[in-house]
């Protein structure tokens, strides 16, 4: 099993570009989560999904956009990208109900906004 | 306001030299705290959930201990391999989310 895989690994945006970020898992889980990870800030939750066809905000949405198309799929949006936005992005997966809830990460994505 | 607070911020031990890191958190529900080890470059990897008040966990050179206001994560003899960055996490009783520290840097040096 691959668990969680996040592509791509590394990318350079200029101010103002596009891009997305994908989030895949094989564990047939059914919440997805992003994180982005900054120094001194944690891990703060963007958007989340408790299912195929919805999506959530977290702490800190704005600047993001996400879909949850498919069960297995999460993608995250950046429609104009700002340096603000420079950081490690994480996407985590669950199984829902009590006693399971523990997350599984991807290895990460490190975005740099120029 | 709901806030996760992790201390120290770093911790340089020798090797077999015991210690325990810190997680206070100030919640309005706590429905479970989690541990989770991370490696440069890595995203985090889980250790350990607690639930209630009293209630330890151990795995290998790691306790973890939780009470109504904090946990701790024990490390008995650690070892160069034990070096890395432990994040705590708390999940409110509104079940869906997920709450970090800014984690404390652990390294054992040999």
């Amino acid at each position: 099993n691959a668990g969680v895989t996040q592509t791509p690994k590394f990318r350079v945006l200029k101010t103002g570009q596009s891009m997305t970020l994908l989030c895949a898992q094989d564990m047939n889980h059914e919440y997805m989560y992003w994180y982005r990870q900054d120094p001194g800030m944690g891990l703060r939750l963007i958007h989340y999904s408790v299912g195929e066809g919805t999506t959530a905000k977290g702490e800190v949405p704005d600047g993001y956009n996400v879909s949850r198309l498919k069960k297995q799929n999460f993608l995250l949006g950046l429609e104009s990208a700002a340096p603000s936005q420079t950081s490690v992005y994480f996407c985590a997966s669950r199984e829902p109900g009590h006693l399971n809830e523990k997350l599984f990460f991807g290895s990460g994505t490190q975005l740099s906004v120029l | 306001e709901d806030q996760v607070t992790q201390s120290p911020e770093a911790l340089r031990l020798q090797e077999g030299e015991s210690s325990s890191l810190n997680c206070s958190y100030t919640v309005s529900g706590l429905r479970g705290l989690f541990w989770y080890r991370q490696d440069p470059g890595k995203g985090p990897e889980f250790l350990f959930t607690l639930y209630s008040a009293g209630e330890e966990k151990e795995k290998e050179r790691l306790k973890a201990t939780l009470t109504k206001k904090e946990s701790f994560l024990h490390i008995t003899a650690p070892k160069p391999e034990d070096s890395a960055t432990y994040l705590c996490a708390v999940q409110l009783n509104t079940g869906n989310q997920f709450y970090f520290g800014t984690g404390t840097s652990l390294t054992v040096i040999p």
